[in-house]
């Protein structure tokens, strides 16, 4: 069964360090999302992407995330300049159309020390 | 006041029981409904996904949607002790990503 993968599983970085988390969607899918669950606190939608370009964003996607689609099968989010409050497990979804079923990855663990 | 309520728990039953799993929103442009079950440190598994009001039977698990009253309610038959994570509603207006309640912590116990 074709399932959304994640890497790395745990990433460690400096304050102030740039991450790039990658995820490979489902490879029929056309909607990509990044979500974040800060510890102990519920599941947060960060942005939607379609077609090459972003189609929503949250209040939590500010100027030091952006994400990209460099090639066919990858997508990546971009922390510029990380936050200690940035530390959060990190999940790629995908979907084949906007209402249909949202498909999950493990999820990136990012510990900013 | 909080668009999605959910009781995080933890809710402790014996196996065998029937768990019942609520939210509430206050949103009414929310379209879609979710259930999704998280173990611990893993990403979000969809169990259930339904788009009106009414009942959706899947196996043991019931998800049911009350749009007049904002709320909707998950509920497992026979439970086991594999059934033991946590349980995450989610609801979609359609329009960009899913809105989640924070999640109930499900213990069944042996």
């Amino acid at each position: 069964e074709p399932e959304v993968t994640q890497t790395p599983s745990h990433q460690v970085t400096q304050m102030g360090q740039e991450v790039i988390l990658r995820c490979v969607p489902i490879s029929n899918h056309l909607y990509f999302y990044w979500y974040r669950q800060i510890l102990g606190q519920k599941v947060e939608f960060l942005v939607s992407f379609y077609n090459n370009e972003i189609s929503e964003k949250s209040e939590i996607f500010d100027d030091q995330f952006s994400v990209e689609r460099p090639d066919g099968s990858n997508f990546t989010l971009k922390i510029r300049s990380t936050k200690l409050e940035d530390s959060a497990m990190y999940f790629c979804a995908s979907n084949i159309g906007q209402l249909d079923t949202q498909y999950f990855g493990p999820g990136t663990r990012l510990t900013v020390l | 006041q909080k668009e999605v309520e959910q009781d995080p728990g933890p809710l402790s039953v014996p196996e065998g029981a029937i768990v019942s799993l609520n939210c509430t929103y206050s949103n009414s442009a929310f379209q879609y409904f979710m259930w999704y079950r998280q173990y611990s440190r893993k990403g979000p598994e969809l169990l259930m996904y339904t788009y009106s009001s009414g009942n959706k039977e899947d196996g043991r698990f019931t998800a049911q949607v009350d749009k007049s009253s904002k709320y909707i309610s998950l509920f497992i038959r026979d439970s086991q002790p594999s059934d033991s994570a946590t349980y995450l509603c989610a609801m979609d207006r359609g329009a960009d990503g899913l809105t989640f309640g924070k999640g109930t912590h499900l213990i069944i116990q042996p």
